[in-house]
C-alpha cells in the first residue's frame, strides 16, 4: 500500500495481560521501525528490520518486548505481561533505504496501548 | 542525555509571517537531519530534510538552514498559514534510527 497502516487504533489491556499490534510498512520498502510515544512527546526507538531479519534491537527491552516483520505478513510487536508504563503509543514507520537520498522514514498512524 | 533539543516547547505566530523553529543536537557524527509535522492523533509527517553536508534545502514554504559549527538547525515557515498549526519534530539521523526532539508546538493565530 501507499502508506503505514497499522492496526487496531486503540488497545486496552490489563496488568499482565499480552498485547500484540500491527504495522503493515509501505510496499516496496525494505525497513521497518518500531518507536514507542510516551508523555505525549518522547520518542524512543525500539527496533529496526530489514526485511524480515532484526537489523537494530538496540532499543528493545530485554524482557516482555519481542517484534517480527515475516514474509507476507503484517509486522508484529508484541508485549507479554504488560505493566502500567508500557501504556504509549506505538508507531510504525518504513522506509526504502537506510541512508542517503529517501531514507525518510513514512509512519502509521500508531497504536495507542492503555493498561490499567 | 537528549541528543536531540528543542528548547521551545511553544510558538506563536500571526498568519502571514514568519515561523522558526529551533534545534540544537550534540552528536557531530549525524549525518542527515529531517523535520517532522504532527497532527494529534496522527503519526509524524514526513516535510523536509537536509544532508550534513548542506547548509540549506528549502521546499516552497518550507526551508531548513544547518549550521554545523553551532549544531544548530532550524525550519522557516513563510507565510505561514493556519494548517501550519501542529507539533514539529526536529530529528536526526544516526544509522537506521532516527532521534527525536520533543517537539515545539505551533500555533498560527488569525
Amino acid at each position: 500500500g501507499e502508506e503505514v497502516a497499522q492496526t487496531p487504533k486503540h488497545l486496552v489491556r490489563g496488568e499482565g495481560q499480552k498485547a500484540k499490534l500491527y504495522c503493515a510498512p509501505i510496499k516496496g520498502h525494505s525497513y521497518v521501525f518500531w518507536y514507542q510515544q510516551v508523555l505525549k512527546n518522547e520518542f524512543k526507538f525500539l527496533i529496526s528490520f530489514q526485511n524480515e531479519n532484526v537489523f537494530d534491537e538496540t532499543g528493545m527491552p530485554k524482557e516482555r518486548f519481542s517484534a517480527k516483520c515475516l514474509p507476507n505478513s503484517p509486522c508484529s510487536l508484541e508485549i507479554q505481561a504488560t505493566k502500567l508504563e508500557d501504556s504509549a503509543v506505538y508507531f510504525c514507520a518504513s522506509s526504502q533505504w537506510l541512508a542517503g537520498v529517501n531514507n525518510e522514514q513514512y509512519f502509521g498512524p500508531g497504536t495507542r496501548l492503555t493498561v490499567t | 542525555d537528549q541528543q536531540v533539543k528543542q528548547n521551545s516547547p511553544s510558538l506563536s505566530v500571526q498568519e502571514g509571517r514568519i515561523s522558526i523553529l529551533n534545534c540544537d543536537y550534540t552528536n557531530s557524527m549525524f549525518d542527515y537531519f529531517l523535520w517532522y509535522k504532527k497532527y494529534p492523533a496522527e503519526g509524524p509527517t514526513f516535510l523536509i530534510s537536509i544532508s550534513s553536508i548542506k547548509d540549506k534545502n528549502e521546499d516552497g514554504r518550507f526551508t531548513v538552514f544547518l549550521n554545523k559549527s553551532a549544531k544548530h538547525l532550524s525550519l522557516h515557515i513563510v507565510p505561514s498559514q493556519p494548517g501550519d498549526s501542529a507539533v514539529y519534530f526536529c530529528a536526526a539521523s544516526e544509522d537506521d534510527k532516527i532521534i527525536f526532539g520533543k517537539g515545539t508546538r505551533l500555533h498560527i493565530l488569525p
